[in-house]
């Protein structure tokens, strides 16, 4: 069964510096996301990401974050300067199409020291 | 505000006993309702949704859930709880007519007794 994969499983950075990680969705889903689970907190929406553009996104998603597919499998995400309210568990989805199942990657933990 | 709410933080269950997680949603029109599962160290994997129709929906590993407009909730539930299914359980919910986004609730961590 098709699965959305995240590299890598853990990162630790140093707050302001750059991090990117890195999702590959399922090969024939369109729509792309990422959400973040601070530790002891839910699940939050950062952003949608369709047709090599940005469809939706939260207040959370501010000009330090920014998204990208740069080829045909990869999706990222690019925080620039990273500070420690970041750390948390960032999983990118995959879903056909707007208001279809979303399905979920293992996520990436992000500890910022 | 639209919201999800689990109200149960951390459920018990004897091992062969029955299951049922609590959920309800804040939202004026019916939304799109999903359950996922996350074990630990694990993604969130989807047991089962609800976009319309038949309001008692079957998933994997032998959940179902139920869908009450008037109760605002869809609560899963599983007759008989093995070890294995010791996880945390998520609700959420797709509200919005064009958005993408999903909101969740908070969880329920799930602990099974031998």
């Amino acid at each position: 069964e098709p699965e959305v994969t995240q590299t890598p499983s853990h990162q630790v950075t140093q707050m302001g510096q750059e991090v990117i990680l890195r999702c590959v969705p399922i090969s024939n889903h369109l729509y792309f996301y990422w959400y973040r689970q601070i530790l002891g907190q839910k699940v939050e929406f950062l952003v949608s990401f369709y047709n090599n553009e940005i469809s939706e996104k939260s207040e959370i998603f501010d000009d330090q974050f920014s998204v990208e597919r740069p080829d045909g499998s990869n999706f990222t995400l690019k925080i620039r300067s990273t500070k420690l309210e970041d750390s948390a568990m960032y999983f990118c989805a995959s879903s056909t199409g707007v208001r279809e199942t979303q399905y979920f990657g293992p996520g990436t933990r992000l500890l910022v020291l | 505000a639209q919201s999800v709410t689990q109200p149960d933080i951390h459920i018990t269950v004897s091992e062969g006993a029955s299951l049922e997680l609590r959920c309800n949603y804040s939202y004026g029109a019916t939304p799109y309702l999903f359950w996922y599962v996350q074990s630990p160290g694990q993604g969130l994997q989807l047991l089962l949704k609800y976009f319309s129709g038949d309001t008692l929906v079957q998933g994997i590993k032998g959940f179902e859930a139920e869908f009450k407009r008037s109760q605002s909730s869809f609560n899963l539930r599983k007759p008989s709880v093995h070890w294995s299914d010791a996880a945390e359980y998520f609700c959420a919910a797709l509200m919005n007519q064009a958005g993408t986004a999903l909101i969740f609730g908070k969880g329920t961590t799930l602990s099974v007794s031998s």
